[in-house]
């Protein structure tokens, strides 16, 4: 089945603490993202990444960080978790960078910094 | 910038009648991309719709259409014959050429069909 696997889907942490969000597709697609989505203000991309070790900032990317290094797996890291980064995550893939390509997005992850 | 405003934060309809769901966007790139995504209580995101700023034709996918109006830059979700699973949040979003398959989100319209 085509899908892209977020882990963990929850996760309650303490301030400071690194952690890191795992991101896989399994269809072969260049181009992955991260976004967040916060009540009032939708989803907002914090990095993306145009192919294998070609990665670039998004609209919120302070306190992120990412790796491409395979193509299929693109890790959302938090080096110092803060609490405005209590958030509901989402990774996300498509085919291509074309702007009318289709986003497939994984489950989320709800993640709570106290 | 460009801007997405879903200006209904939430809506109810009547099961088995039509509902639109507002969504104007702000833009001077010629070409862009527009999108309407669902998400159920369960989290995930549904994609639904697409409309591109060169098609002349509105889109349709089964019950769902987009009423597209390019001179009042807006981009209407119309769904038909709702059913109880339609209850969901619908998120418009936009993409533009230049920024490639990035997409920017309104704040979303919370839906509720009544039985």
């Amino acid at each position: 089945e085509a899908q892209v696997t977020q882990n963990p889907r929850y996760l309650i942490t303490v301030t400071g603490k690194k952690l890191t969000v795992t991101c896989s597709q399994n269809m072969n697609h260049e181009y992955m993202s991260w976004y967040r989505q916060d009540p009032g203000l939708g989803l907002r991309q914090i990095y993306y990444s145009m192919n294998v070790e070609v990665t670039d900032k998004g609209d919120v990317p302070e306190g992120y960080k990412v790796s491409r290094k395979e193509k299929r797996n693109f890790p959302l890291i938090l080096e110092s978790p803060s609490p405005n980064q209590t958030s509901l995550y989402f990774c996300a893939s498509s085919l291509s960078d074309n702007m009318n390509t289709e986003a497939f997005f994984g489950q989320g992850t709800r993640l709570t910094v106290v | 910038a460009q801007k997405i405003t879903q200006t209904q934060p939430g809506m109810f309809v009547q099961e088995k009648e039509a509902v639109t769901l507002d969504c104007t966007y702000d833009t001077s790139d010629p070409s862009y991309g527009l999108f309407w995504y669902k998400q159920p209580s369960s989290g995930e995101m549904i994609f639904l719709i697409y409309q591109g700023s060169y098609d002349q034709q509105n889109a349709t996918e089964g019950r769902y259409s987009l009423n597209f109006q390019k001179a009042r830059k807006s981009a209407n979700l119309v769904i038909s014959a709702s059913q109880l699973g339609d209850s969901a949040m619908y998120f418009c979003a936009m993409s533009r050429m230049e920024y490639g398959n990035k997409l920017v989100f309104g704040a979303g319209t919370i839906l509720r069909v009544k039985s």
